[in-house]
């Protein structure tokens, strides 16, 4: 069965520079949601997109910036970056609409910022 | 307010014991689903349980069983006769109206 999955899997980046992680959530879900886990913590909620819009959001950096295309496959984009954005990001899908509780999450992209 | 709560940080047995993680929750909804996930070391979060809010009845998968009581908001998960593969992170979450809250996870090391 189809999965979610986020690309890429493992990212480097120096300070200050741009990276874009995708999601691409499982067939026919709504919903998608971004979690930033830093080393030892839980998972954060950063943002949520249903139908393509935004629907909620989190403790998201005004350097990070999202969006759900009409494929309903998300990215995110961090620029700036900081050493402390260094983290493994989740991507999450549901299907909002059915309520079902049907909630998967991708395997991560691990960001390390040097 | 949504917030779950797991108040064991740390839990380290010796193989073969059993292990019981707690998790309460807070939510307004009365429809909600409730989750634990394993997290091992390399990362990804491993799906384990879904539980919707209507459903009470408790559940064993293997070693693995939950507790879902709802007068005390509470959905704890016991590994028996823990084994070391079992180590890794554990987290509890819930989603209600569309929001998705995690607990700050419970790491469990089991030992042999």
């Amino acid at each position: 069965a189809a999965g979610v999955i986020q690309s890429p899997r493992h990212l480097i980046k120096e300070k200050r520079e741009t990276a874009t992680l995708k999601c691409y959530p499982i067939p026919r879900h709504d919903t998608v949601y971004w979690y930033q886990q830093g080393p030892g913590q839980d998972p954060q909620f950063l943002i949520s997109f249903y139908e393509k819009m935004q629907s909620d959001k989190g403790s998201i950096p005004d350097r990070f910036s999202a969006q759900q295309f009409s494929d309903y496959h998300s990215e995110l984009n961090m620029s700036s970056l900081e050493l402390g954005d260094s983290a493994l990001y989740f991507c999450a899908s549901s299907a909002r609409t059915r309520n079902t509780g049907e909630l998967f999450f991708g395997e991560g992209s691990r960001l390390t910022v040097l | 307010a949504q917030k779950v709560t797991q108040a064991q940080t740390e839990i380290s047995v010796v193989e073969k014991e059993d292990v019981t993680l707690d998790c309460v929750y807070e939510t307004r909804d009365t429809t909600y689903y409730l989750f634990w996930y394993k997290q091992p070391p390399s990362g990804e979060l491993v799906f384990l349980i879904r539980r919707n809010s209507f459903d009470e009845q408790n559940e064993i998968s293997g070693r693995y069983s939950w507790n879902f009581q709802k007068s005390t908001s509470s959905f704890n998960f016991t590994i028996t006769a823990s084994q070391v593969v079992d180590s890794a992170v554990y987290f509890c979450a819930l989603i209600g109206d569309y929001k998705l809250s995690f607990g700050a996870g419970t790491t469990v090391t089991v030992r042999a």
